[in-house]
C-alpha cells in the first residue's frame, strides 16, 4: 500500500503555463517535503513544510500543505523549461524516516 | 552539488561479480542513508546509520552489505546480484537521524547483466 499518492504522474506542458501538483494520503505527517529530481541526478530539497495550512513561496512555486497535514500541492506559475523535472514529495511521521511518492513527472517545452 | 558525492555514476556488472558503491558526504552530517530507485516504483529506503552504527535496515536482501566506517563514507558492497537489482542506488546524508532534510547524491546507475 503506497501511503503518498502523487498527481498526476506525468504532465507536459508548454513555457508559461501554471499548473499544479499533488501528494495525497490518509495519513497524518509531522512535516512534508518537496523535491526536484533532474535527470541524471538525485533529488534537491525545495522545502519542508511543517504547520497545517502552511504555505511556502519559493520564487515562482507556491507550496501548501493541507490543513489536516495529510496532504500537499506544489503551484508553479509560468513554467520554464528549466523547471523540468521529477517532483517528489517525501512526509515524516515524528522522527521517523521519509515516505516517499512515485513523483510527477513534469516536462516544460519551450 | 549538494555535498555529498557518489562513485561511480555508472556500473554494470555480472551475477557473479563483486563491486562496491561509495558515498562521501562534505556536510559534517550525522546520519547516512542508501536508497534503491527503481522505474514507477517510489524511493525505497535500503539502510540508515546514525553515527556510524545502522539504526534501521528494511529487509534487504544479504546480497547487499552496508558499511560505514565513519561518519563520512559509506559503502554498499554487492555479490551475487540479480538483474532484478538494476537500479539508481542513492547515498543521501542528514544532520541527525532525527532530522528529515536529507541532501542526496546524484547516484549510481547500476545494470546487472
Amino acid at each position: 500500500t503506497q501511503l503518498l499518492e502523487q498527481s498526476p504522474q506525468f504532465l507536459s506542458i508548454q513555457e508559461g503555463e501554471n499548473l499544479t501538483v499533488y501528494c495525497n494520503s490518509s495519513s497524518v505527517f509531522s512535516s512534508l517535503q518537496w523535491y526536484r529530481q533532474e535527470p541524471g541526478e538525485g533529488p534537491v530539497l525545495l522545502v519542508t513544510v511543517v504547520t497545517g495550512g502552511e504555505v511556502k513561496k519559493l520564487k515562482r512555486l507556491t507550496f501548501q500543505f493541507g490543513d489536516a497535514r495529510k496532504d500537499s500541492s506544489l503551484h508553479i506559475t509560468a513554467a520554464q523549461p528549466g523547471d523540468t523535472g521529477l517532483y517528489l514529495c517525501a512526509g515524516a511521521r515524528g522522527y521517523s524516516t521519509l515516505t516517499f511518492g512515485k513523483g510527477t513527472m513534469l516536462l516544460v517545452s519551450p | 552539488e549538494t555535498g555529498v558525492t557518489q562513485t561511480p555514476r555508472h556500473l554494470v556488472m555480472g551475477m557473479t561479480n563483486k563491486k562496491s558503491l561509495k558515498c562521501e558526504q562534505h556536510l559534517g552530517h550525522n546520519a547516512m542513508y542508501w536508497y534503491k530507485q527503481s522505474a514507477k516504483k517510489p524511493l525505497e529506503l535500503m539502510f540508515v546509520y546514525s553515527l556510524e552504527e545502522r539504526v534501521e535496515n528494511n529487509s534487504v536482501p544479504s546480497r547487499f552489505s552496508p558499511e560505514c566506517p565513519n561518519s563520512s563514507h559509506l559503502f554498499l558492497h554487492l555479490h551475487t546480484l540479480q538483474p532484478e537489482d538494476s537500479a539508481l542506488y542513492l547515498c543521501a546524508s542528514s544532520q541527525d537521524h532525527d532530522n528529515n532534510e536529507q541532501f542526496f547524491g546524484p547516484g549510481t546507475r547500476l545494470t546487472v547483466l
